[in-house]
């Protein structure tokens, strides 16, 4: 079974606080994973993209990877109000182009 | 941009009547998906395209079909509309990124979506 568990939610942290958000993917032998953000009415844009164990840096956004753990996480870091949004976790199965799977998404709010 | 253009954009039919919705797109991607995302269960795929007249199946087809007769257009097509199929549609292209978040393939870029509503 493909899964992707992520924290529903809602998160809600404080504006510059850091919002650190999780992922966990069940196919051990997955090698691409992705972070997109969703706004309310709006469609997934993408956000980071990570391939290799340890951090990937862009600007406030860190995205983490751990394979041993089946674990990637999302941290970032000053949070703005402008951030609130769902963020939800993707995970290529097999190499495929079509096995993209998704979580659910985790609701974050920045409070000002 | 990717050029994604769904159409339409919100939709109200009754149960039993036939829906397509269309997905086109300007920049000659090979590949093209449809999704679909209800509450509870995120995005879930429902066919995808890896070429003119190739098409596949994804988590949740039951219900649905999809023509590809040329590389621009991916349409959707609900044979007979049922209320569990009330839901937001989004259409999606694969390409290969590079930038300065990542590189690689798979990464897809969605369409504005589709509201669909069966009563």
């Amino acid at each position: 079974q493909k899964e992707v568990e992520q924290n529903s939610g809602p998160l809600s942290v404080p504006e510059g606080a850091i919002a650190s958000l999780n992922c966990t993917y069940s196919d051990r032998g997955s090698q691409s994973f992705f972070w997109y953000r969703q706004y309310s009415g709006k469609s997934p844009e993408l956000i980071m993209s990570i391939y290799s164990n340890g951090d990937k840096e862009d600007g406030r956004f860190t995205a983490q990877l751990n394979k041993a753990s089946q674990y990637v996480s999302l941290l970032i870091r000053d949070s703005q109000p402008s951030d609130s949004a769902t963020y939800l976790c993707a995970v290529v199965y097999g190499g495929s182009q079509g096995n993209l799977i998704f979580g659910k998404g985790t609701k974050l709010s920045v409070k000002p | 941009d990717a050029g994604i253009t769904q159409s339409p954009r919100h939709k109200v039919t009754e149960t039993g009547t036939p829906v397509t919705l269309r997905c086109h797109q300007t920049e000659n991607h090979r590949y093209m998906y449809w999704y679909r995302q209800d509450p509870g269960h995120g995005l879930r795929l429902i066919h995808y395209s890896y070429g003119v007249k190739d098409t596949d199946k994804g988590e949740v087809s039951d219900g649905y079909s999809v023509s590809r007769s040329k590389t621009e257009d991916f349409l959707l097509t609900l044979e007979s509309a049922t209320s569990s199929q009330t839901s937001v549609y989004f259409c999606a292209i694969s390409e290969s990124w590079t930038g300065a978040r990542g590189t690689g393939a798979n990464v897809l870029t969605f369409g504005a979506g589709s509201r669909l509503t069966v009563l």
